[in-house]
């Protein structure tokens, strides 16, 4: 166990749908980073917040947005779902920015777009 | 830009040795970082180098060549429970990480 935790595990919705995953980063962890797999990929990154502020950016879609929030944890809002969002989504924390070397992940979301 | 490079699988036997290798290309290099999935489960971190040579944890040891901008994960005595995919990764100036797209590790027994 990690110490990263993120709710839902599963998540099946429609085209065009709005969902929210959230994560809750180990404590003392300063830094959330999200990330995106899809079957037999590697991990796309998408997002890093370090303490509230958006640190750096990736191949985040449009569609999608992210916020940390004061108590640390995070979400990350995709809409307008389209079959191809279909993928694990995982978030990460780390102590601080400075050891993003050393990320410690949650069991992950399974996002199914239908 | 940033990009790396991993074989997609590699098959070793069980009790041997197998090494993972990793070439990157990127801006403002900081480190190498190895990180072993399952199926089905979550990213681990492995190990890390930021300076030259070798690093060792117990079965497993990570090398980093800054100059030939390579590195690998060697992992000995191999046992079933290392089949997995393993990920190598790159920090950069810019605070993004670079996760290659990873090396299937298939033991036989």
């Amino acid at each position: 166990d990690s110490g990263v935790t993120q709710t839902p595990k599963h998540l099946i919705t429609a085209t065009g749908q709005r969902v929210t995953l959230r994560c809750s980063p180990r404590s003392g962890d300063l830094s959330v980073y999200w990330y995106q797999q899809s079957l037999d990929q590697g991990l796309q990154f998408l997002i890093q917040y370090y303490n509230g502020e958006e640190r750096a950016k990736g191949n985040i879609l449009e569609r999608f947005s992210a916020q940390q929030f004061p108590d640390l944890h995070s979400e990350l809002n995709l809409s307008s779902l389209e079959l191809g969002d279909s993928a694990l989504y995982f978030c990460a924390s780390s102590v601080d920015s400075s050891e993003s070397y050393e990320q410690y992940f949650g069991p992950g979301t399974r996002l199914t777009v239908t | 830009g940033q990009s790396l490079e991993q074989p997609s699988e590699v098959t070793a036997v069980e009790g041997a040795i197998v090494q993972i290798n990793c070439t990157y290309q990127t801006s403002g290099f900081y480190g190498l970082s190895w990180y072993q999935q399952h199926d089905g489960g979550a990213p681990t971190f492995l190990s890390y180098n930021a300076l030259d040579g070798l690093e060792e944890t117990g079965r497993f040891s990570s090398f980093l060549s800054r100059s030939d901008s390579y590195g690998y994960l060697l992992l000995q005595e191999l046992q079933m429970k290392d089949s997995a995919s393993y990920f190598c990764a790159v920090g950069g100036r810019d605070d993004k990480i670079i996760f290659g797209k990873g090396t299937r590790l298939h033991i036989l027994p």
